[in-house]
């Protein structure tokens, strides 16, 4: 059975800091995986996704990678800033998504 | 284009009640899922169609749920003698045609049982 896990939990951390997100699954089998940004109280926003053949995938101050053969993926965020606060998700697709159950950051001003 | 949208996007509903939430998936997508978030957690699989038939039900929590896509489009999830436990947000999402293709996801509708 897959099994997605997230860590930290939570973070916060000072403006300006680069900082890693963790994920891990536990079967390689997946067809891809995707990073979310959920704020509070809304719907997920697609942030990176990177398929099973790739290894990661970039996009302005962020950055993914996938390492299927160890089942980690991790989510770089570059200088962070406060519009940054959120909860991330990462998921991997099956057939369906196993999501985490996310990281909450919080960037301090 | 449109994408996946749904209706109402907040309900508020009492125990007991019966409820319907809707998605209308992007044009042209064949396979539509349905996922359950509760508050602090990741969304959860409930529901996947492919066409008009449920290709896996295997998320639904009991048969108080229950979901139809009837014309392959449209889908409607139904929830009877709704408990407070079913206070959630309820995703839907589309792909193309196959389950391996990436899904695109709805803003959801947050349902509140009092």
């Amino acid at each position: 059975k897959q099994e997605v896990t997230q860590i930290p939990a939570a973070l916060s951390v000072p403006e300006g800091e680069n900082l890693v997100l963790n994920c891990s699954f536990t079967d390689s089998a997946i067809y891809n995986l995707q990073w979310f940004r959920q704020d509070p109280g809304k719907g997920l926003t697609s942030l990176l996704l990177i398929q099973s053949s790739q290894r990661e995938q970039t996009s302005g101050r962020l950055n993914a990678s996938l390492d299927k053969s160890s089942g980690r993926s991790t989510l770089y965020i570059a200088a962070s800033q406060p519009g940054d606060s959120a909860t991330y998700l990462c998921a991997v697709l099956t057939y369906k998504y196993i999501f985490g159950t996310g990281t909450r950051l919080k960037v301090l001003a | 284009g449109a994408g996946v949208s749904q209706t109402p996007s907040n309900k508020v509903t009492e125990k007991g009640k019966y409820v319907e939430l809707r998605c209308d998936p992007i044009s042209g997508h064949t396979a539509l899922y349905w996922y359950r978030q509760s508050l602090g957690q990741g969304p959860e699989f409930l529901i996947y169609f492919q066409g008009t038939g449920a290709a896996d039900d295997s998320g639904l929590p009991n048969d108080r749920f229950f979901a139809v896509r009837p014309e392959g489009s449209v889908s409607t999830l139904k929830i009877q003698r709704t408990e407070r436990g079913d206070s959630a947000v309820y995703l839907c999402a589309s792909s193309f045609q196959r389950s391996s293709e990436t899904q695109y996801f709805g803003p959801g509708t947050r349902l509140l049982v009092l």
